[in-house]
């Protein structure tokens, strides 16, 4: 079954940076672009950014340009997501999902990675 | 703030129909597809329907997308407790050139 594995929550200070993986299984890895999406304590869902994992072409929100790398490794049929330079309105959980067709269709979801930036 | 206008509640009675709109514009409700997505208490999202009524596996028919110009529409039949959620509409944006998400609705059962 299609899965994908998140790595365990992290806290930052301002201005540090952090690097969230997820694993996928289950699928071609390939096959499938990963969008990565966040949701701020009690707030509503954001798109970050995706990636194609064929061919590692990225596209980024316009908030978050300059500021992230999404990177795949097809060897280990993991994503990554690296948010840099961070403030304390990053705090928040951040989900990798499956792109389906659309990059707004999202099939499956991580189980979501919990990002606290304090000082 | 989101180019997606959602409600930010919505409720109904068990066995009652529900409809949750989702407004944009000719850069992106216009001319792409739009999804919805359920989001129960502490969990991540799931995938519900599109705008041409498409449902992923699982999903029961309860659920029902459309479209109607610039605006999307989610449609939940038969109400049951279990459907008391967040609800979000999705879709790509041709001029800011990324995914936007509406600010959610919450659905409660009464």
């Amino acid at each position: 079954q299609v899965q994908l594995v998140q790595s365990g929550g992290e806290m930052k200070k301002p201005g540090a940076s952090v690097k969230v993986s997820c694993r996928a299984s289950g699928y071609t890895f390939t096959n499938h672009g990963i969008s990565w999406v966040r949701q701020a304590p009690g707030q509503g869902l954001e798109w970050v950014g995706w990636i194609s994992t064929n061919i590692g072409n990225t596209n980024y929100g316009q908030k978050f340009q300059g500021r992230v790398t999404m990177t795949t490794d097809t060897s280990t049929t993991t994503a990554y997501m690296e948010l840099r330079d961070l403030r304390s309105d990053d705090t928040a959980v951040y989900y990798c999902a499956r792109v389906a067709l659309a990059v707004a269709e999202t099939d499956y979801w991580g189980q979501g990675t919990l990002v606290t930036v304090s000082s | 703030q989101s180019v997606l206008t959602q409600p930010p509640s919505a409720s109904g009675t068990p066995g009652q129909g529900v409809t949750i709109s989702c407004s944009g514009s000719s850069s992106n409700i216009g001319v792409n597809y739009a999804f919805w997505y359920q989001q129960l208490p502490g969990a991540a999202p799931r995938l519900l329907v599109n705008t041409r009524n498409e449902r992923p596996s699982g999903v029961p028919d309860r659920f029902s997308g459309s479209k109607s110009g610039t605006s999307a529409s989610l449609a939940i039949s038969g109400l049951r407790p279990e459907d008391e959620a967040d609800y979000y509409c999705a879709v790509w944006d041709d001029i800011l050139r990324g995914v936007q998400f509406g600010g959610g609705t919450k659905l409660t059962v009464l």
